[in-house]
């Protein structure tokens, strides 16, 4: 069995500053984890993925993720936010078997950017 | 190609309507998602295709019809829907239906927006 929790609903930051959305895991195997990201009307888009090869994975659009075992968290980070990353943002959880297992979405949560 | 291509993108239909959603991808994946995602949620899993045979139905009301005719091209066919179908109805693709996880991932489609009227 597996979940994921997304520690806030709604982060707002100011164009050029850092972005930090978080994330909690449980899961009864080594996870793999996934960061994916949706603007308005749009499918979604895979930012990173984690498999057990690296604890820092580094993504597209300067975004970064780091896994940290110990505190069963896969936070998403990014040095200076752009006005284009303003959307929603799902931390994904599945176990080994990915076709034969579901998916454990997160609730998602939704990034502003302030100009 | 790196795309799984979705059709029509806004679909407009009235309870008693029979209308099909399309989704085609060309990157030789053997496993093909439906997903139902609501406004400010996460997407729920539909159905699921393995080798073009159905190997997960997440109990989705029989007003929903998937079919896979080949390895290439997945349908939604719908019946007589609710109002409360309206959303936003995404596929996606993975290579391996029954890879490890490390290998895998999905490749989502722009999604049909579906109001039932």
């Amino acid at each position: 069995a597996q979940s994921v929790t997304q520690l806030d609903s709604h982060v707002s930051v100011s164009e050029g500053t850092p972005v930090l959305l978080r994330c909690n895991y449980s899961s009864s195997y080594s996870p793999s984890l996934f960061w994916y990201v949706q603007h308005p009307n749009k499918g979604l888009q895979l930012l990173l993925k984690y498999t057990s090869a690296a604890t820092l994975v580094k993504g597209i659009n300067g975004f970064e993720a780091e896994f940290k075992k110990s505190e069963t968290s896969f936070h998403l980070t990014k040095p200076s936010a752009h006005m284009s990353d303003a959307a929603e943002y799902f931390c994904v959880v599945t176990g080994p078997n990915f076709g034969n297992e579901k998916l454990t979405f997160g609730t998602g949560t939704r990034l502003t950017i302030i100009p | 190609d790196t795309e799984v291509t979705q059709t029509p993108k806004h679909l407009v239909m009235g309870m008693t309507n029979k209308k099909s959603l399309k989704c085609e991808q060309h990157m030789g994946h053997r496993a093909m998602y439906w997903y139902k995602q609501k406004a400010k949620k996460p997407p729920e899993l539909m159905f699921v295709y393995s080798y073009e045979k159905l190997s997960i139905n997440e109990s989705v009301p029989s007003r929903f019809s998937p079919e896979c005719p080949n390895s290439s091209l997945l349908n939604l066919h719908l019946h007589a829907l609710q109002p409360e179908d309206s959303a936003l109805y995404l596929c996606a693709s993975s290579q391996d239906p029954y890879g490890s996880s490390t290998n895998e991932k999905l490749f989502f489609g722009s999604g049909t927006q579906l109001s039932v009227l």
